[in-house]
């Protein structure tokens, strides 16, 4: 089972630059979200969705856009790479509602911005 | 705001011993807690799962309590074996809020 897929799974960018993290999981999950783990913290919440169509913020969202075209879906948008973005990113999906079911995560894209 | 505290942060063991990692929240107004494992360049596997009702959950060598009113939680691990060394991490989710909030972890090495 393919589970959540991330790609892709590094990635250097310039300053200024924009990219797209793409999140993919086929458990037919209405709920997703993307975290960012930097060192000495704990994962973070950036942005997630309770199902098509439907996105929200988390913690951190500044400086991130999402959308929710489909179940499957979930692409985190960098506008405008800066270093303190520089950081690993998961992406994580429930079956249930966000907070109260197992969450599955992908294996992370580790970003670096110069 | 929920903040979570794992300790200690790094422990090295020999091969066999049994151990337990702690947890602790500050606000007791919680859906469940979720001990989770990661390796190193790897994503998170969930390990536990405890709703805030239950008080403990075993899977094979894990065992995970939950005290919801002191805002503890410990992971039991028995025999420990090298393939046990990872990082794990400790979740909350809050009535009330959105996601997750984590611990920063308790890095683990079992030694041969």
């Amino acid at each position: 089972n393919a589970g959540v897929t991330q790609t892709p799974k590094f990635q250097v960018l310039k300053t200024g630059q924009s990219m797209t993290l793409q999140c993919a999981q086929d458990m037919n999950h209405e709920y997703m979200s993307w975290y960012r783990q930097d060192p000495g913290m704990g994962l973070r919440l950036i942005h997630y969705s309770v199902g098509a169509g439907i996105t929200d913020q988390g913690e951190v969202p500044n400086g991130y856009n999402v959308s929710r075209s489909t179940t499957e879906d979930f692409p985190l948008r960098l506008l405008s790479a800066a270093p303190s973005q520089t950081s690993v990113y998961f992406c994580a999906s429930s079956s249930e509602q966000l907070a109260k079911n197992i969450q599955y995560f992908g294996a992370g894209t580790r970003l670096s911005v110069l | 705001k929920q903040e979570v505290t794992q300790i200690p942060a790094a422990l090295s063991v020999p091969e066999g011993e049994n151990l337990v990692l702690n947890c602790s929240f500050t606000d007791s107004a919680i859906y469940n807690l979720q001990w989770f494992r990661q390796d190193p360049g790897k994503g998170l596997t969930s390990l536990l799962l405890i709703q805030s009702s239950q008080r403990e959950q075993t899977s094979g060598r894990l065992n995970a309590s939950l005290d919801k009113s002191s805002g503890r939680s410990t992971l039991y691990i028995a025999a420990s074996q090298p393939g046990d060394s990872a990082t794990y991490l400790c979740a909350v989710s809050v009535v009330g809020a959105d996601g997750l909030t984590f611990g920063k972890g308790t890095h683990l090495i079992i030694q041969p």
